[in-house]
């Protein structure tokens, strides 16, 4: 199965800064999903995005669903240091079936 | 209190032993999913339920199966013939919309 390209693959900030990260595809999708990961935990979903175009935020996160359904990105702004963790993205073809995800982009921040 | 769990949160396994990984939700979701993660990698797809009784194979079923006998409950059974066994499992479930993940649990192979 296919993974989708999510970059960048790891991220050094300094608290405050403003970051963004974004996933692309070979194949459409129908829904877009951005969780996080923390060491040893399950994804949390963050956003969830359904149509082309769209751009919702989540607090400091912004995600938006990109107009050709092959990619999306997530900008997080005036980063804090619970920020960090790994970010990945996930799409959903349709129906209820698996989703694909990117191999995340890991945020560490330096106070 | 709503939500996915799963257990146990370690296990080991000596190789050649197969393995059950419980999950269970009490989201009423119809649909149920089990990932396997390595380190550095991405989440892939081992088997699916989309309703009980019924399931489908994921990218990378081999060594793999599973059972949807209840709604709330979708075991994992990793056997002896899975290679490479070592890995971080998350169960999900969830809708067309949207999936939600439980804790994980971390199957390390002695």
């Amino acid at each position: 199965g296919q993974q989708l390209n999510q970059s960048p693959q790891s991220m050094f900030i300094q608290e405050g800064e403003d970051v963004s990260m974004n996933c692309t595809s070979s194949s459409i999708f129908n829904t877009w999903l951005w969780y996080k990961q923390e060491p040893g935990e399950g994804p949390v979903l963050l956003i969830a995005l359904y149509k082309a175009g769209e751009l919702t935020s989540n607090g400091r996160l912004t995600a938006q669903f990109g107009i050709t359904r092959k990619d999306s990105f997530l900008n997080i702004s005036a980063s804090i240091p619970s920020d960090v963790g790994i970010y990945f993205c996930a799409g959903l073809g349709g129906g209820a079936d698996g989703l694909t995800f990117g191999k995340g982009t890991h945020l560490i921040i330096q106070p | 209190d709503g939500g996915i769990t799963q257990s146990p949160k370690y296990l080991f396994r000596k190789e050649g032993q197969n393995v059950t990984l419980s999950c269970e939700q009490n989201l009423n979701h119809d649909a149920m999913y089990w990932y396997r993660q390595d380190p550095g990698q991405g989440l892939r797809l081992i088997y699916y339920s989309q309703i009980v009784n019924d399931f489908q194979k994921g990218d990378i079923a081999e060594g793999y199966s599973v059972s949807r006998e209840k709604k709330e409950s979708f075991p994992l059974t990793v056997t002896s013939a899975q290679k490479n066994p070592t890995a971080f499992y998350l169960c999900a479930s969830g809708t067309s919309r949207t999936q939600y993940f439980g804790p994980g649990t971390r199957l390390t192979v002695l």
